[in-house]
């Protein structure tokens, strides 16, 4: 089945280093790649998503990259700051209307 | 533009009550799908209702229902409440054929 899988479970990093997050999809199908930001009490904010005809995207510290050959996708934030620190969840989807499968989440601490 | 409101924020209830959960999309949004994440995992898709019909569903029982109002807003229906059900249910709109779900705070449902 449809299927996304993400490491690490956890990732400490002193403030100023990079984090770099990994996951891995099952359905070849899956065309649209967000990654969601959850900081404790709220629900899921989207920090940045790509698409399966670009093999990277950039937004300021964050950037994305995908493999879809292999069916890898990275997230990474450069320059980390303390209120990084949060749940950061990969997802994959199929459609614009589809279910989006998220994976199981990475607990990102950044020590100032 | 106010986002993805869900009400209550908190709700306890016993084992064998029932329970009702609103969302209201973002503005311009048409499709919302509901999600129930556990402590410490990821969301997983319950369904998602399009022009006031469940259009997908996922691995959830037929205890958990739902509907969509003519305004886009939406209901989640829960009977028969167990233990397990315990969890941050979690309201996403999108819309005009687009992929990205924006998600609501959540409504956090403690059985007791």
């Amino acid at each position: 089945g449809e299927n996304v899988e993400q490491h690490p479970s956890t990732l400490s990093v002193q403030e100023g280093d990079s984090a770099v997050i990994k996951c891995t999809y099952s359905d070849s199908a899956s065309n649209y790649f967000p990654w969601y930001k959850q900081e404790l009490g709220k629900g899921p904010q989207l920090i940045i998503d790509i698409r399966s005809n670009v093999g990277e995207k950039k937004d300021q510290r964050i950037a994305v990259t995908l493999n879809k050959t292999a069916k890898h996708f990275s997230l990474h934030i450069t320059e980390t700051q303390p209120e990084d620190s949060a749940v950061y969840f990969c997802a994959a989807m199929k459609t614009s209307y589809d279910k989006v499968i998220f994976g199981p989440g990475t607990s990102l601490s950044v020590i100032p | 533009d106010a986002g993805v409101t869900q009400s209550p924020t908190h709700l306890i209830k016993t084992r064998g009550q029932q329970v009702t959960l609103r969302c209201s999309p973002k503005s311009g949004h048409d499709t919302v799908s509901w999600y129930q994440q556990a402590l410490g995992q990821g969301p997983q898709f319950i369904f998602q209702y399009y022009e006031e019909e469940e259009r997908q569903r996922g691995n959830f029982p037929d205890r958990f229902s739902g509907h969509q109002f003519p305004n886009y807003s939406s209901e989640l229906n829960v009977n028969a409440l167990l233990l397990g059900d315990s969890a941050l249910y979690l309201c996403a709109s999108s819309g005009d054929s687009q992929e990205t779900q924006y998600f609501g705070p959540g409504t956090r449902l403690l059985v007791l």
